[in-house]
């Protein structure tokens, strides 16, 4: 079965740092592109992060040069690496697989963890 | 970015009922358009990518259509376990943005 499961998250004061971790079965990491999309309390979905196959990665800009996206290959999972969190940053963050025959449609999803950043 | 629209942001229907959540891109976006069911508390759900490819073990039921910078998600029956809420999202360009969402809540 195709699936990701989800961990790290909680609270986290302002300035901090943070690191959520996804691990996937059923497929290799290495061989597909895989994301982060976030949620907001009560607002709508936004994409995060993505790192392809063969390494590159792509941020939103909100969060460019503060969240590193990487991966493991040899425990096939990856990461959302985030740093100087914000107040805004406070959001549900699912990791997902973009769809090996449409790149950008996610799917699975993980389960979503909870970040929120408060003093 | 491409920013993505949705109407209504919510709307009330009866089991049974045939309802459309109409989806609209700010520049055209060819086919790369996705729908997602979500309930509360719950991960996304993907239904249809390439607005009209049904994912696997999605009921025939949704079904979608639409091309350039209209699109339209249309449950033929709606069933009480499509109460949720439905996102449009487009990956033709980066980086990928989703609609607002609609909301489909019981009459």
């Amino acid at each position: 079965e195709v699936q990701l499961v989800q961990s790290g998250g909680g609270l986290i004061q302002p300035g901090g740092s943070l690191r959520l971790s996804c691990a996937a079965s059923g497929f290799s990491v290495s061989h597909n592109y895989m994301s982060w999309v976030r949620q907001a309390p009560g607002k709508g979905l936004q994409w995060v992060s993505v790192i392809y196959s063969g390494g590159t990665t792509h941020y939103a800009d909100s969060v460019k040069g503060r969240f590193t996206i990487s991966r493991d290959i040899s425990k096939n999972m990856f990461f959302l690496q985030m740093n100087g969190l914000r107040a805004e940053d406070s959001a549900v963050y699912f990791c997902a697989r973009d769809y090996p025959s449409s790149p950008g449609f996610f799917d699975p999803w993980g389960q979503g963890t909870l970040v929120t950043v408060s003093s | 970015d491409i920013q993505m629209t949705q109407s209504p942001s919510s709307l009330s229907a009866s089991v049974g009922d045939r309802i459309t959540i109409t989806c609209r891109a700010s520049q055209g976006i060819n086919n790369w358009l996705a729908w997602y069911q979500q309930k509360p508390d719950k991960a996304p759900k993907s239904l249809i990518y390439a607005a009209s490819s049904l994912q696997s073990g999605v009921p025939p039921r949704f079904s979608g259509s639409g091309f350039g910078t209209d699109f339209t998600l249309t449950i033929s029956s709606l069933q009480p376990e499509d109460f949720a809420t439905y996102y449009c999202q487009q990956y033709n360009t980066h980086p990928p943005t989703f609609g607002g969402g609609t909301r489909v809540e019981i009459q």
